[in-house]
């Protein structure tokens, strides 16, 4: 398996305009967390899906941030509009949740990284 | 969201040397404990975990001491190398949900 695959790795926008961050979780696996990771803040959870349905989102900052997973190997994140203090690196991470080892595994991808100018 | 803190902020350490790591929580639901490594460019990765049953878990150079009646518990790295620099992060789950709370995580720097 490639692990989990995120798009783009680097984007730089202007201020207002929307941003598409992309992921695609492990074959198999049935939850899907976005975090964004910031030098203040750490890792922050934004939102996460078990089986393509939304569970948790209270840690999306503002209606400006929109997930989505419209079936089991894609996820979007999007920020509409985008806004300088929204520079940070996304990851999005997978798992198996509890099911199998008794312990919640994340596979994270290699995260994106939003710089907004 | 901030329920898992987590120091220091950043750590400097020679190499053969012992990095500790320590982070602290509140809510009493949590009942996993992992430590997280991220190098740079990449995601994190699960690097050791503990459940509060018990109170010490080695896997090589790598220790996790809890101490549950404190809410506390510790990354202990031995005979630290200049490989293991990195940013750890500690990580608590809620019972009965799937989802990780992370603490701000520590910049290790090993010199050799």
């Amino acid at each position: 398996d490639a692990g989990v695959i995120q798009s783009p790795r680097h984007e730089v926008t202007e201020m207002g305009q929307e941003v598409t961050l992309r992921c695609k979780p492990i074959s198999g696996h049935d939850y899907l967390f976005w975090y964004r990771q910031t030098m203040m803040r750490g890792l922050e959870l934004l939102i996460y899906f078990n089986n393509n349905v939304p569970i948790d989102d209270s840690g999306m900052p503002e209606d400006r941030f929109s997930a989505k997973m419209p079936n089991a190997s894609f996820s979007t994140l999007k920020i509409q509009p985008s806004e300088p203090r929204d520079s940070a690196v996304y990851f999005c991470a997978s798992s198996l949740g509890r099911y199998l080892s008794g312990a919640n595994v994340l596979t994270f991808g290699a995260g994106s990284r939003l710089t907004v100018l | 969201q901030q329920q898992v803190k987590q120091s220091p902020q950043s750590l400097i350490v020679q190499k053969g040397g012992i990095s500790i790591i320590n982070c602290a929580y509140e809510n009493t639901a949590f009942d996993y404990f992992p430590w997280y490594q991220q190098f740079p460019g990449k995601g994190p990765a699960l690097l050791i975990a503990i459940r509060p049953d018990v109170s010490e878990k080695k896997e090589g150079r790598f220790t996790i001491s809890f101490n549950k009646s404190a809410k506390q518990f510790s990354l202990h790295i031995m005979d630290s190398q200049p490989g293991d620099s990195a940013t750890y992060f500690c990580a608590a789950q809620p019972g009965g949900y799937n989802k990780l709370i992370f603490g701000a995580g520590t910049r290790l720097a090993v010199h050799p």
